[in-house]
């Protein structure tokens, strides 16, 4: 019953190697979002997807892309990791128009790179 | 630049007492405003949202928005120990993303309930 889910929930992994989070909801959104939450716990926004299309892209650095097979899916692919990438990663969704836009957050993963 | 201000802590309060948490934003454009809390380790939840001037109550809960002053708060009544957690204030501003755009939280003030 949980309505934005990620997966993994932990991910250890080393500099230099590439990896994907994933991300679910089904409450029925079409906006989904990828936040980055660092060590003190500040929380920004990286992405923002609508009906499979970007519309928000911060300033990140282009080895993060993130990708939207369907308005319920949207997966974050980070490419040569960096000690920095170190941080937790929450996706999000919302209703467009709805409510004005009160986003739900999933469980978070966090992402260790040595 | 968008920011939103929110004084860290800890916030010590006593159970049974009134919480009193607060936060300021900087972009006049802001329309909607929320509170999350966060408990350690855990994801931000959504507790209260408001978007017109004074008072939205929900609870032991109330949001308090001043638009004039770019300020909304955020009063806990009948404070508990289960209250303990970080709260997030976050604003959202109107920009390229068309009722898409993130959310610009602040740093979060971490409250106590002393019992």
């Amino acid at each position: 019953d949980t309505a934005v889910s990620q997966t993994p929930k932990y991910l250890v992994t080393q500099m230099g190697n590439d990896k994907s989070i994933k991300c679910e909801q089904n409450l029925g959104h079409d906006t989904m979002y990828w936040y980055k939450q660092d060590s003190k716990k500040f929380l920004k926004i990286m992405f923002s997807y609508n009906n499979k299309e970007l519309i928000i892209n911060e300033t990140v650095p282009n080895r993060f892309s993130p990708k939207s097979p369907d308005k319920a899916h949207l997966n974050l692919h980070i490419n040569s990791l960096e000690l920095g990438d170190s941080a937790v990663y929450f996706c999000a969704s919302s209703q467009q128009g709805l409510v004005h836009n009160e986003q739900f957050f999933g469980p978070g993963t966090r992402l260790t790179v040595l | 630049q968008k920011e939103v201000e929110q004084n860290s802590g800890p916030l010590s309060v006593p159970e049974g007492a009134i919480a009193s948490l607060n936060c300021t934003y900087s972009d006049r454009v802001s329309q909607s405003f929320f509170w999350y809390r966060q408990y350690s380790g855990k994801s931000p939840e959504l507790i209260m949202s408001i978007y017109s001037n004074g008072d939205k109550e929900d609870g032991r809960f109330t949001a308090q928005l001043n638009k004039a002053s770019q300020y909304v708060s955020l009063l806990i009544r009948d404070s508990q120990p289960s209250d303990s957690a970080t709260y997030l204030c976050a604003v959202n501003i109107p920009g390229s993303g068309g009722g898409a755009d993130g959310l610009t939280f602040g740093k979060g003030t971490h409250l106590i309930i002393q019992p």
